[in-house]
This record gives C-alpha cells, structure tokens and sequence, in this order.
C-alpha cells in the first residue's frame, strides 16, 4: 500500500478565487488521479497526473479550469481555478500500484461561497 | 458517467447480521475493487478481485465477481456498528489506468 497526504484537509474560499491541492506521496509512484466526488454522489475522475508531461482530462473537464502539475514521482497538485459554489466538493488524489490496486488520500473537502 | 449501479441504495440492518451489497458494470474489465468510506473523508481501499477471480476473502469480507453477468457483489458477516459507513465498487478496464465507480451503498448497522 502506500501512505498519501494532502494539504490543505478543508478550506473555504470566496468564489472567483483559485485553490491549490497538494498531493504527496511516501513512495515513487508512476499512475497519479484526481477525483471529485460532489455532496451526496459518487467519485468521478477529473484527469490522470503524468509525470514530465500534460495531465489527461476526462470527458468535461478542462486544463483551464483544474491545471494539474506532477514535477516528479511523489508530488502532484490539482488547482481549482476561478470557483464557483458547484465546486464544492470532496477532491481526492489517488495512486496505482503494481498490483492495481488504487489507494486514496484522505481528500480535501472545499466549499465555495 | 458511473461505470453502472450498485444495489441497493440504503441498507440498515442489526449489529451482528450480515449486509450483501451488489454492483453491476456495464463494459469488460480487468479488476473489481471495493472501498468503504466514512461520513465524506478519503476511501479506505478493502478489496481487488481480479477478472479471472470469482470469489475472495479478507477477514470478515466476502467478494464474488460474475463476469458474465457483469456484477460482483461484497458481503460483510457479523456486522459491527463501525462498519457503518458507504461503499462503493469501482472497475478498471486496463489494469492500473483510470478507475469508474458506482453510485455506492449507504450501510447503516444499528447497535
């Protein structure tokens, strides 16, 4: 398994304003994901974090809006640009292993004003 | 969009009985994975069951996958009140790519 941080846990910002999520984790890793999971719903992924190259966004969400960056092997961030209240929501990072299975961060809960 | 759904919805039962969730996908995969998550915090990884699999352990949990059916299903025996929480499968179509989850089962276990 592998043990996954982020920072900050929560915060509250004022709409039209940019927050970025820190990422970090205790072991070389090569598949990097961030998530989001709105109030009440299921996690539905957000972009795939490549390592030296552009993240991959899924289906809806723009590099514009979520610029992710991955400088090395442990560390990615995931910023959420000009916000507006239907980005709150939990954000979460995960990582791959070499059996597949996929480990959590503890997410950071944001809430838009 | 959600991989597919996830039976049922809600589930409160007694501590000590035991709670069956199912999930069904829609398209192959290579691996099932099931998480449990408390009051909206991160998701604590329980089990993977590979396609080649049909059923697995670990502990108090039970997995079996029917990939003919395209459904899997997780049963917790002897339930506690610390297992109250939801849970959610999710399916990978390439071994350690991008994961697509299901709409999840809120268990509720009343002491």
């Amino acid at each position: 398994s592998a043990v996954i941080s982020q920072k900050p846990s929560r915060d509250i910002c004022q709409r039209g304003t940019s927050l970025t999520i820190q990422c970090q984790v205790d072991s070389q890793v090569t598949m990097m994901f961030w998530y989001r999971q709105q109030p009440g719903q299921s996690l539905t992924l957000i972009a795939t974090a490549n390592q030296g190259s552009e993240a991959t966004y899924e289906s809806g969400f723009v590099i514009d809006k979520f610029p992710i960056s991955r400088p090395n092997l442990t560390f990615s961030t995931l910023t959420v640009s000009n916000m507006s209240p239907e980005d709150s929501s939990i954000y979460l990072c995960s990582v791959g292993t070499i059996s597949y299975e996929q480990y959590f961060g503890p997410g950071t809960r944001l809430t838009v004003t | 969009s959600q991989q597919g759904e996830e039976d049922p919805q809600a589930l409160s039962i007694q501590e000590g009985e035991n709670a069956t969730m199912n999930c069904s996908y829609k398209t192959s995969i290579n691996n099932l994975q099931w998480y449990r998550q408390n009051s909206g915090r991160g998701l604590v990884h329980l089990i993977l069951i590979r396609s080649n699999e049909r059923e697995k352990h670990s502990g108090r949990l039970r997995v079996t996958l029917d990939t003919s059916k395209k459904s899997s299903s997780l049963l917790i025996t002897a339930s506690r009140a610390a297992d109250t929480a939801s849970y959610f499968c999710a399916t990978d179509e390439t071994s350690g790519s991008r994961l697509t989850f299901g709409e999840g089962t809120q268990l509720t276990v009343n002491p």
